[in-house]
């Protein structure tokens, strides 16, 4: 079985600046797809970015990028000019590729990152 | 991207009773899954419902205590049966989304937080 592992529970930047957050994941598996979503107190899931795992280039979404290392099965989340709106929960997750025989077809998610946005 | 209509957002039951979630999908989706998150936890899959099929269920999780139907394409429901204060927690349906900016993710309901009292 696959797992996610976010190692920082809690993250805190200053408005404008970058942080990134860290997620690790183990998997026997060579075709995935990865992803970061945002959970802020509303409690709505809103995908943030999603990484192909046979896609060398990382993926990119305005202020969001990822750093995605195959080899070393990490995928963090960089987050470019923070804004208080960034204030959430941000989870980490993992789904198999189910056209290359993999396994369940839902999200497995990390712990989750809390992050905290000062003004 | 597709939009999902989750009722209800939040409820107060009595130990012993049972609650149905249900969630209504503006389109056709083959595979509709349901998570639970426990207070300040994250996301873990109880079931993937595929129309006209049994749900399959993970592990931890029976049919028993959380029976889902699937009875078209775009509706599904999850019931919380026998409730117990450790039952307490959000639960949210979800969708594969083939439209989502153009590419492929999953989109989420808004969650019923369910307290047992």
């Amino acid at each position: 079985a696959q797992t996610v592992t976010q190692s920082q529970p809690e993250m805190s930047v200053q408005e404008a600046e970058t942080v990134t957050l860290s997620c690790t994941y183990d998997t026997s598996e060579s075709d995935y797809y990865l992803f970061w979503y945002k959970q802020p107190p509303s409690r709505q899931m809103i995908l943030v970015i999603r990484q192909e795992a046979y896609k060398q280039q990382n993926a990119t979404e305005n202020r969001f990028s990822v750093n995605f290392q195959k080899a070393a099965k990490s995928f963090s989340l960089k987050i470019s000019d923070s804004q208080l709106g960034d204030a959430a929960m941000y989870f980490c997750a993992y789904r198999s590729d189910r056209f290359s025989g993999g396994g369940a077809d839902g999200l497995t998610f990390g712990k989750g990152t809390h992050l905290i946005i000062q003004p | 991207s597709a939009v999902i209509s989750q009722k209800p957002s939040r409820d107060i039951c009595q130990r012993g009773t049972s609650l149905t979630i249900q969630c209504q999908v503006d389109s056709q989706v083959t595979m509709m899954f349901w998570y639970r998150q426990q207070p300040g936890q994250s996301l873990t899959l109880i079931a993937t419902a595929n129309q006209g099929s049994e749900a399959t269920y993970e592990s931890g999780f029976v049919i028993d205590k959380f029976p889902i139907s699937r009875p078209n394409l775009t509706f599904s429901t999850l019931t919380v049966s026998n409730m117990s204060p450790e039952d307490s927690s959000i639960y949210l349906c979800s969708v594969e989304d083939l439209r989502f900016r153009g590419n492929y993710g999953y989109t989420f309901g808004s969650g019923t937080r369910l307290t047992v009292v």
